[in-house]
């Protein structure tokens, strides 16, 4: 089974401070995304990466950056992390266009 | 903006009966359909693909596509109380520019009563 680790399930930080989540998925896919899920709102994409060092914009990119080095891994990075951006994290993986994703378990943070 | 429309519900069934989970989405030319199990407070897992119009059968879980009338619906049979979740839809629309991306519908909550 592919698996998609997130670093961390729970993170509470600072209002201001940079935040980091780290994805990493096992099994060679190409393409990774990251989301967040809010109540009423559903899953809502912040960047994806169809390569390594591609990275292309999602529906709410505001506040965030991504970065990927390597292929398995994939990053996202609050700059200055606010409290609206209090969420559900979810990373997720793909082979391909025709396979679905592969989510992580999640990082629920907590900005405070 | 494509869309992927769920009814939130509750949906609520007793054990054992068919629940029918429904889905539309407005972006004509799409090409792949999924269903999502989310179980609260866990991420999404996929349950079920459909490419082609008709019915695909998977243990007690059918999808079911109409493209004609831009809809996706997902049956579950004999439902039990471990089907209680939230059941996302996502579509690959084909327009847009980028087809590596799914769109998510906002979920159904389902509730299987003992």
């Amino acid at each position: 089974d592919v698996k998609v680790t997130q670093s961390s399930r729970y993170l509470v930080k600072r209002t201001g401070e940079k935040v980091f989540l780290e994805c990493v998925q096992d099994m060679d896919h190409e393409n990774m995304f990251w989301y967040r899920q809010d109540p009423g709102l559903g899953l809502r994409l912040i960047y994806f990466s169809y390569d390594v060092k591609m990275k292309e914009k999602g529906d709410i990119p505001e506040g965030y950056s991504v970065s990927r080095e390597k292929k398995e891994r994939f990053s996202l990075i609050l700059e200055s992390a606010s409290t609206n951006q209090t969420s559900m994290y979810l990373c997720a993986s793909s082979s391909g266009v025709d396979y679905g994703y592969t989510f992580g378990s999640g990082t629920r943070l907590t900005v405070v | 903006q494509k869309e992927v429309e769920q009814n939130s519900g509750p949906l609520s069934v007793p054990e054992g009966a068919i629940a029918s989970l429904n889905c539309t989405y407005s972006d004509r030319g799409s090409q792949s359909f999924f269903w999502y199990r989310q179980y609260s407070g866990k991420s999404p897992e996929l349950i079920m693909f459909i490419y082609s119009n008709g019915d695909k059968e998977d243990g007690r879980f059918t999808a079911q596509l109409n493209k004609a009338s831009q809809y996706v619906s997902l049956l579950i049979r004999d439902s039990q109380p471990s089907d209680s979740a939230t059941y996302l839809c996502a579509v690959i629309p084909i327009s847009g520019g980028s087809n590596y991306k799914l769109t998510f519908g906002k979920g159904t909550l389902l509730t299987v009563n003992p």
